[in-house]
């Protein structure tokens, strides 16, 4: 089974500065995706990013962009620019191309902005 | 309006009694989802649906139902409601047409029991 691993539970940054959350994933396919979520005070769940595994090159949203290493099964999201917004619990995840596709979840990483 | 809609937002309850927790979509999503958040834990998968016809259990099941009413509803029952199922619920939709297609969260549950 597919497990996912967010080593870092809390994290704080300055506003304005750079912060990299961490996420590392087990699995035996080689095809699948990888996702970050955003979850405010709302409780929402907000897409951050996401990155297919057969694509080297990897993804950027505005000031969120990934490192993902197939290789080392890592994928940490890097947020620049952090603003007071960004405040949020941040979850990794996993999902398979084929099948229920379903989503699993890491432990999450709640991140604060100092100002 | 909200594309997947969850009911109720909140709920305290006792320990033994029957909730039912309801989502709508207007998505037009096939596949349904339902998930449970605790914290440290993140999200688990309790239940998903294909279609009206297809429901299969996720990786925890035990103490839950399903009913799957029409395309564009997905309930979540608790028969016996325990404290230990205090936590937070969210219904996902997604569309299972190939690519990297996000799924769709509702606004989430959250259930106390006392």
């Amino acid at each position: 089974a597919q497990t996912v691993t967010q080593s870092q539970p809390e994290m704080s940054v300055q506003e304005a500065e750079t912060v990299t959350l961490s996420c590392t994933y087990d699995t035996s396919e080689s095809d699948y995706y990888l996702f970050w979520y955003k979850q405010p005070p709302s409780r929402q769940m907000i897409l951050v990013i996401r990155q297919e595994a057969y694509k080297q090159q990897n993804a950027t949203e505005n000031r969120f962009s990934v490192n993902f290493q197939k290789a080392a099964k890592s994928f940490s999201l890097k947020i620049s620019d952090s603003q007071l917004g960004d405040a949020a619990m941040y979850f990794c995840a996993y999902r398979t191309p084929q099948g229920a596709q379903k989503l699993v979840f890491g432990q999450g990483t709640r991140l604060t902005i100092n100002p | 309006d909200a594309d997947v809609t969850q009911t109720p937002r909140n709920r305290i309850t006792k320990t033994g009694k029957r909730i039912m927790l309801e989502c709508s979509q207007t998505k037009g999503h096939d596949r349904m989802y339902w998930y449970r958040q605790d914290p440290g834990l993140g999200l688990r998968l309790i239940y998903y649906s294909f279609d009206v016809k297809d429901i299969n259990k996720g990786e925890i099941s035990d103490g839950y139902s399903v009913s799957r009413q029409a395309q564009a509803k997905f309930s979540l029952s608790l028969e016996s409601a325990i404290p230990n199922q205090t936590a937070l619920y969210f219904c996902a939709t997604s569309d299972p047409i190939g690519g990297i297609n996000e799924q769709f969260f509702g606004p989430g549950t959250r259930l106390t029991v006392l």
